[in-house]
């Protein structure tokens, strides 16, 4: 299966504990995405990265919040001294590459990481 | 102002019929438009996307977009109970890298 790949599918952490979430792209994809589901409510952009950079972090909380996709490994959203407002899906997608209306811009979805804050 | 607006639905058609689903959004400048199908407790799994104006078939689904009017719809013929699920319309910013999605519209096809 060469879907992109989100480690761990449940996490629970209790209010204060740090939340490390895992995302392997999609095989040939150098983009990766991250978004927050609510409950009940949509999916919300938070970062995009290319490897070793950033490249947007709009959505990110200013606080607690970080993420990185090194040169090797999967990129990994860490959430620390987690509160209960951070229980959610998270979900990660990855693309191609960019180029402008193309489907290289495409994005797809891992399984995502429900994280549950106790 | 919501930037991708979906009516939340429920949407109820019954087994057959053709379900038709739309999507505004607040962007013109906006290039890229995508639809994805979501079942509960899953993750959102693309259906199709599209960037011309007019229509796009795929098999029983027709995507529509209207970039004049801001709209872009997703039409299912044939509709199935396994259809049931809530649709969620997604735009691509003008840099190409986010995707804006709108709540999503939940349809019920009865049989």
């Amino acid at each position: 299966n060469a879907g992109v790949m989100q480690n761990p599918r449940h996490l629970v952490r209790r209010r204060g504990q740090e939340a490390r979430l895992r995302c392997s792209p999609m095989k040939g994809h150098s983009h990766v995405y991250w978004y927050r589901q609510l409950p009940e409510e949509g999916l919300k952009f938070m970062v995009y990265l290319q490897k070793e950079n950033i490249i947007d972090e709009s959505g990110m909380p200013k606080e607690r919040f970080s993420a990185e996709f090194p040169k090797e490994g999967p990129s990994i959203l860490r959430i620390q001294q987690v509160v209960r407002g951070d229980s959610a899906a998270y979900f990660c997608a990855s693309s191609p590459g960019l180029a402008w209306v193309r489907s290289t811009d495409t994005q797809y979805f891992g399984p995502g990481t429900r994280l549950t804050v106790l | 102002q919501k930037e991708v607006e979906q009516n939340s639905g429920p949407l109820s058609v019954p087994e057959g019929a053709i379900a038709s689903l739309n999507c505004t959004y607040s962007d013109r400048g906006s290039q890229s438009f995508f639809w994805y199908r979501q079942y509960s407790g899953k993750s959102p799994e693309l259906i199709m996307f599209i960037y011309s104006n007019g229509d796009k078939e795929d098999g029983r689904f027709t995507a529509q977009l209207n970039k004049a009017s801001q709209y872009v719809s997703l039409l299912i013929r044939d509709s199935q109970p396994s259809d049931s699920a809530t649709y969620l319309c997604a735009v691509s910013n003008n840099a190409g890298n986010m995707l804006t999605f709108g709540g999503g519209t939940r349809l019920m096809v009865k049989p």
